[in-house]
């Protein structure tokens, strides 16, 4: 039982390219999220999921974009990378209408 | 939307002494706090979590109050050991989105030997 799985765990990127975060979790939980840490800011949503096939807008969601194609699997794209989100991601998931949350392990992302 | 503002952001304390965090939040219809522990390097883990019906939760040397009416909530650790620095979180959730997390800044702890 592997929890909540994120891929790559840390990447670097140059300005205005792309990249895919993968979250795949194996608790057949509903809900998935993805959040933001930066030194000071703690832990903030930036897109999150109530179940397959749905996305929602969190608190900081603007350069990102996200996917649920799959019940087990939650990406987050980024398009056009900026220096400002130079971050560590972390990946979670709940069950169904609860905010116990499971976190990943998180990817370290540097944009030059 | 919720609002969770946490208090200190640094804590060093001695071997063996208690260590108290406080967050306050701003929306009246949250009603789960829970705290979450972050070592170096680590994922955020789950230590305790409290529950608007219950004023306060134990478990070993860990402890939670919760004050509704002033919109506070602090946790307590005594007897800290060394493995107990960390970074330390809380978080409010609840009213129309029950299953969203608004987390506070962060506290780091230091438990000097």
């Amino acid at each position: 039982n592997a929890g909540v799985t994120q891929t790559p765990k840390f990447r670097v990127l140059k300005t205005g390219q792309s990249m895919t975060l993968l979250c795949a979790q194996d608790m057949n939980h509903e809900y998935m999220y993805w959040y933001r840490q930066d030194p000071g800011m703690g832990l903030r949503l930036i897109h999150y999921s109530v179940g397959e096939g749905t996305t929602a807008k969190g608190e900081v969601p603007d350069g990102y974009n996200v996917s649920r194609l799959k019940k087990q699997n939650f990406l987050l794209g980024l398009e056009s990378a900026a220096p400002s989100q130079t971050s560590v991601y972390f990946c979670a998931s709940s069950q169904t209408g609860t905010a116990l949350l499971f976190f990943g392990s998180g990817t370290q992302l540097s944009v030059l | 939307g919720e609002n969770v503002e946490q208090h200190p952001s640094t804590l060093s304390v001695q071997e063996g002494d208690s260590a108290v965090i406080k967050c306050t939040y701003s929306d009246s219809a949250s009603n789960y706090f829970p705290w979450y522990k972050q070592e170096l390097g680590k994922r955020p883990q789950l230590i305790i979590d409290i529950r608007s019906n219950v004023g306060e939760k134990k478990d070993q040397r860990i402890a939670v109050t919760l004050n509704k009416t002033a919109k506070h909530f602090s946790l307590h650790i005594t007897e800290t050991q060394p493995e107990d620095s960390a970074v330390y979180f809380c978080a409010a959730s609840g009213g129309g989105s029950n299953y969203k997390l608004t987390f506070g800044k962060g506290t780091l702890l230091t438990v000097n030997p």
